[in-house]
């Protein structure tokens, strides 16, 4: 059973190009999470999809980034017209049907550099 | 506020145990997570506890919980090189189920 995939693993940008992270669940699991990692800190909470449902987007700055999780096909994590400040590592993580509070796997992450 | 709060450096020698703590804030988690990074790669599920438990173990790592602390602690006994990472611990965000990290402590084992 594979993990957690995402690519590119690295992903290097000149602001104001656009970026596009992609994340294939673990198999079963219908529920996918984004996360971001500054350097030094933490991993901050962005966005939880299901299928072709975003369930919480709090954590997603309003502008310029935009997430989806369709029917078919992998989640996309999209960053438009790049700056500076969004070098950064993108963690995916996925979980199975809600039974509860249930554990999320995480994949390798994408590490975007922005020039 | 929603903050998890972890030291951010510990140090140990070879052999040694380590004991990485944390405190959160929300009473009505139901699991809480330890997570390993380490350089350059993602994280690794460690361990989760439930939180009608008190302890886990799992071989050389335990979990303590005080709930009424809000305190969380991971012990690693007989520490190695290859346990020098970041560690992370975690909870639910107000019980659902994006999860709210703290910022890591990173664990530097002394051989």
């Amino acid at each position: 059973n594979a993990g957690v995939m995402q690519n590119p693993r690295h992903l290097v940008r000149r602001r104001g190009q656009e970026a596009r992270l992609r994340c294939s669940p673990m198999k079963g699991h219908s529920h996918v999470y984004w996360y971001r990692q500054l350097p030094e800190e933490g991993l901050k909470f962005m966005v939880y999809l299901q299928k072709e449902n975003i369930i919480d987007e709090s954590g997603m700055p309003k502008e310029r980034f935009s997430a989806e999780f369709p029917k078919e096909g992998p989640s996309i994590l999209r960053i438009q017209q790049v700056v500076r400040g969004d070098s950064a590592a993108y963690f995916c993580a996925s979980s199975p049907p809600l039974r509860g509070t249930d554990t999320q796997y995480f994949g390798p992450g994408t590490r975007l550099t922005v020039l | 506020g929603e903050d998890v709060e972890q030291s951010l450096f510990l140090s140990v020698r070879e052999g040694d145990s380590s004991v990485i703590n944390c405190t959160y804030t929300d009473s009505s988690s139901t699991y809480l997570y330890w997570y390993k990074q380490e350089p350059g790669a993602g994280l690794q599920l460690l361990t989760y506890i439930f939180s009608n438990m008190d302890m886990k173990q799992d071989q050389r790592l335990t979990v303590l919980l005080n709930k009424k602390d809000k305190h969380l602690s991971l012990r690693i006994a007989d520490t190695q090189t290859g346990d020098s990472a970041i560690y992370f611990c975690a909870e639910p965000h107000s019980g659902n189920t994006p999860l709210v990290f703290g910022k890591g402590t990173r664990l530097s084992v002394i051989a």
